[in-house]
């Protein structure tokens, strides 16, 4: 256990449903991330939250909605995907945004988008 | 802006030789290095990081790291690689210019053989 939690671990779903993935951390950290995670390509920082306001939003479509409840708790609802959202949804944590203490990852969401 | 290079999509070692993942960066300013290891179907942990501190840093697993930055580069290595090791390995970066969000490389993918 990594101290960041993801479920589900896997999910398929229509390009017409709705549909969240939940991220739970409980290291204290007030920072949370979405990255998505597709073959062949790097890494893709989408959203960034410290202290439950968003900081960031690296040009995500709107078909992502993240939403921050409190600083242990991040989501990603999900709407009307296309084929090409699938990917390893992969939430992460730190301490704060100083950079100096890296990330700690969950397990990821494999998401495919039928 | 800020970019990591990882020379290498995958990376062929024997079991018990050395270990040398290689990656570069790019940072105007100061930059926070890491490493991170993923293993099929989990997300990343943090292997190591360089923080402005020691410029030889030591990580879990008996990984390690040099940063030099006359070469701009952060390469990892082992001694003596096991069958464990065989992972995805990511190099990333982050400094102030990018609100210290990580920057990843594209990944190096390490098999070891017996």
């Amino acid at each position: 256990e990594t101290g960041v939690t993801q479920t589900p671990r896997h999910l398929v779903m229509g390009m017409t449903n709705k549909k969240s993935l939940k991220c739970e951390q409980h290291l204290g950290h007030n920072a949370m991330y979405w990255y998505k995670q597709s073959a062949k390509k790097p890494l893709e920082l989408m959203f960034v939250y410290n202290f439950k306001e968003q900081t960031e939003n690296n040009s995500v479509p709107s078909r992502f909605s993240p939403e921050c409840p409190n600083s242990s708790h991040l989501f990603l609802h999900l709407h009307t995907l296309q084929p090409e959202d699938s990917a390893l949804y992969l939430c992460a944590s730190s301490q704060d945004l100083a950079g100096n203490y890296g990330y700690t990852f969950g397990s990821g969401t494999r998401l495919t988008v039928v | 802006a800020q970019s990591v290079t990882q020379l290498g999509s995958h990376v062929s070692v024997s079991e018990g030789a050395l270990v040398l993942l290689r990656c570069n960066y790019s940072s105007s300013v100061p930059p926070y290095l890491f490493w991170y290891v993923q293993y099929p179907n989990q997300g990343l942990q943090l292997l190591l990081k360089y923080t402005s501190a020691a410029t030889l840093v030591k990580g879990i697993n008996g990984f390690e790291a040099e940063f030099k930055k006359s070469e701009t580069s952060f390469h990892l290595t082992k001694p003596s690689a096991h069958m464990s090791d065989a992972a995805e390995y990511f190099c990333a970066v982050s400094d102030q210019n990018s609100g210290y969000a990580l920057n990843f490389g594209k990944g190096t993918s390490l098999l070891v053989t017996p």
